[in-house]
């Protein structure tokens, strides 16, 4: 059964700073997705990584994906208070189902 | 293009009442999801559909009845309304099991 943990749950950043939320998930995951969630609002999309080694980038956030240690990472370069939202991962089952398996979510607080 | 549509966005029921979640897309997408999400945590699947008169249970499915009768549609169905059913519920849609999803805008359901 695939399991998706998500760290930190929660995350002060400072506007400008760097800072890095990780995602680990448990067996095979056919691919990870990253989503943005507004709140109140429904989740948007902001990456999918299909392969080992993939590296998706935009504007300042980039996510990478290391199958072979279980771990993709989003990175946030230069914090801005827009980006103050919570971040989910999630890793689809390999049955062809599409079922999605979601982390707890981080929340992004960006502060002056 | 209005995508997933969910009716309605916010619902108190009375424990022990029942109501039917609506979600349709307009996308023809065959495969669609619900999922609930509870404060502070990831999105769990309920129930998923790959196509009209397909259905079948996902991560925690008691209390909760789907059907699938066409491409469009697939309601969730709550009979005997429990607390621990509020929650905010998302349905979602895709073309396939190996393709992104889309999320709907999500119900808001108390039950008091």
């Amino acid at each position: 059964e695939l399991k998706v943990e998500q760290n930190p749950l929660f995350l002060s950043m400072q506007e400008g700073k760097n800072y890095t939320i990780y995602c680990n998930y448990s067996t095979t995951s056919d691919r990870l997705y990253w989503y943005r969630q507004d709140p109140g609002k429904s989740l948007e999309s902001l990456f999918v990584l299909l392969s080992n080694g993939a590296v998706k980038q935009e504007g300042r956030l980039m996510a990478s994906l290391d199958t072979k240690a279980r771990l993709s990472t989003l990175h946030i370069t230069a914090a801005v208070h827009d980006l103050s939202v919570t971040y989910f991962c999630a890793g689809m089952t390999t049955d062809s189902w599409g079922k999605l398996q979601f982390g707890a979510g981080t929340q992004v607080v960006v502060t002056p | 293009n209005a995508g997933v549509t969910q009716t309605p966005k916010f619902r108190i029921l009375k424990i022990g009442q029942s109501m039917t979640l609506q979600c349709t897309q307009d996308m023809n997408h065959n495969y669609m999801y619900w999922y609930r999400q509870d404060p502070g945590m990831g999105l769990k699947l309920i129930y998923y559909s790959v196509g009209a008169g397909i259905t079948d249970k996902g991560e925690v499915p008691n209390g909760y009845n789907v059907s699938r009768s066409t491409t469009e549609d697939f309601p969730l169905r709550l009979e005997l309304a429990a607390p621990s059913q509020t929650s905010v519920y998302f349905c979602a849609s895709s073309t396939g099991g190996r393709t992104e999803a889309f999320f709907g805008q999500g119900t808001r359901l108390t039950v008091v």
